[in-house]
């Protein structure tokens, strides 16, 4: 069964719009965490946000914020006001207590951004 | 602070000749993972060290291979090259094993001829 699912292969969004990217996952861990990158087209892959299983409120980091519901078991990434730089593929990974530092990364979404 | 730096960052090699990729981590971070990039099966977990020691291994054949220096520098060594190993490999590092966030390399393309 696949841990990290992001059923969005493509998204379009208006320059400083907000867009939700969607990720579920799937653990029987009770101590796990949940991150967001971004791979821009030159391969580098960028830490945006992270989310540990105990955290009670939703993190956030600038223009960044994951909505985290546990019991749907989602983690999905809001990004508010859109820029033409935000055009890049984003993963959803999960580390799962047991695991050490190994991520599990769901298959990536492609972000356009239009002008 | 100087961030994940992976070596060479283009490589072009044929069937049957083997490959070392070079990473070295943040300063201070003591965990460095490395992950396999392809079109068709996605980022997979290669293996993770710590302290020179692997800890973690993922479904990859005996072909492919790692190790880790006293500074927390690593290698990974992929022997008799097939044209299925062509990919960006990826070298994340951490503080420690706990729950930290992994910091990415800019990755190595590989291409096997």
């Amino acid at each position: 069964a696949q841990k990290i699912t992001q059923t969005q292969p493509g998204m379009f969004v208006q320059e400083k719009e907000a867009v939700t990217l969607d990720c579920t996952y799937d653990t029987s861990d009770q101590s796990y965490g949940l991150f967001w990158y971004k791979q821009p087209s030159s391969g580098e892959m960028i830490f945006l946000i992270y989310q540990g299983s105990y955290d009670e409120q939703n993190a956030t980091e600038g223009r960044y914020s994951l909505n985290f519901q546990k019991a749907r078991k989602s983690a999905n990434l809001v990004i508010s006001a859109s820029q033409l730089g935000d055009s890049a593929m984003y993963f959803c990974a999960m580390r799962e207590g047991r695991s050490g530092s190994r991520l599990t990364f769901g298959e990536g979404t492609q972000l356009t951004v239009n002008p | 602070k100087a961030g994940v730096t992976q070596t060479p960052r283009y490589l072009i090699k044929t069937r049957g000749q083997q490959v070392t990729l070079s990473c070295s981590p943040i300063s201070g971070h003591r965990s460095v993972s490395w992950y396999q990039q392809t079109p068709g099966q996605g980022l997979q977990f290669l293996f993770e060290y710590f302290s020179e020691t692997q800890r973690n291994k993922g479904n990859f054949p005996g072909r492919f291979s790692g190790r880790q220096f006293s500074n927390s520098r690593s290698e990974m060594n992929v022997s008799t090259l097939e044209l299925g190993d062509s990919a960006l490999y990826l070298c994340a590092s951490s503080l420690s094993l706990a729950q930290e966030t992994q910091y990415f390399g800019p990755g190595t393309r590989l291409l096997v001829l």
